[in-house]
């Protein structure tokens, strides 16, 4: 299975503290992707990190990837209750299809 | 302005019927996929599309086709369908090809079906 696992499954939080969240995956892979789904909606492509590269930055949201353990983690900085959302990393092996994880259910609390 | 379109957004059907789900997109991408999303929020790709390439999970029961009139447009049909085929579809779209790896893909709000 390419299937990537995430954790922690779900996780709470109060506004303005930050999230960590960890996945892990089982194939070499082109780029790992993170996704954020709002219940009801589609996904929201956040970030994506080549296998070449180590970290990555977008405004509040730091991407790590270790492809020797093959891991990454998202951080979200200074949370908001807008936040508050299912996480999901896509691995890439080829050019087309993505390999989704678990997800993690994050509740940010005012 | 939506980029990634589908229709219908909730599809409540009997056990045995022949459905489609319709999705367009208005980006300009070569690639179109379709993603099924369980009830435990877990989602996994069934097709990926271009002009030139199917490429089908294997584990996709073969009452399931997809269908795509142009670049933009990748429908999905499903025959006979069954309890199980109850979930989210998500339709999706990306550029792909030589120069364009690396790409994030742009999806739609989800079909929701329900299987009676």
């Amino acid at each position: 299975s390419q299937q990537g696992e995430e954790d922690p499954q779900a996780l709470s939080i109060q506004e303005g503290e930050n999230a960590t969240m960890n996945c892990s995956y089982k194939t070499s892979i082109n780029n790992l992707q993170w996704y954020r789904q709002n219940s009801g909606r589609g996904l929201v492509h956040l970030i994506l990190i080549r296998s070449n590269e180590r970290e990555k930055h977008s405004g509040r949201l730091r991407v790590t990837l270790d492809t020797s353990k093959k891991s990454s983690s998202l951080l979200i900085t200074a949370s908001r209750a807008a936040d508050t959302a299912s996480y999901f990393c896509a691995t890439q092996p080829g050019a087309n299809n993505l390999f989704f994880g678990t997800g993690t259910r994050l509740t940010v609390i005012p | 302005d939506t980029a990634v379109s589908q229709t219908p957004k909730y599809l409540v059907t009997q056990m045995g019927n022949d459905k489609s789900i319709k999705c367009e997109q208005n980006l300009g991408h070569d690639t179109m996929y379709w993603y099924k999303q369980d009830s435990k929020k877990f989602l996994k790709i069934m097709f990926s599309y271009n002009n030139k390439e199917l490429i089908i999970n294997e584990t996709v029961p073969n009452r399931f086709s997809p269908k795509s009139p142009d670049k933009a447009h990748l429908n999905l049909h499903i025959n006979s369908l069954e309890l199980g085929d109850s979930a989210v579809y998500f339709c999706a779209s990306s550029h792909t090809g030589q120069g364009r790896s690396n790409q994030p893909q742009h999806f739609g709000d989800g079909t929701r079906l329900s299987i009676l």
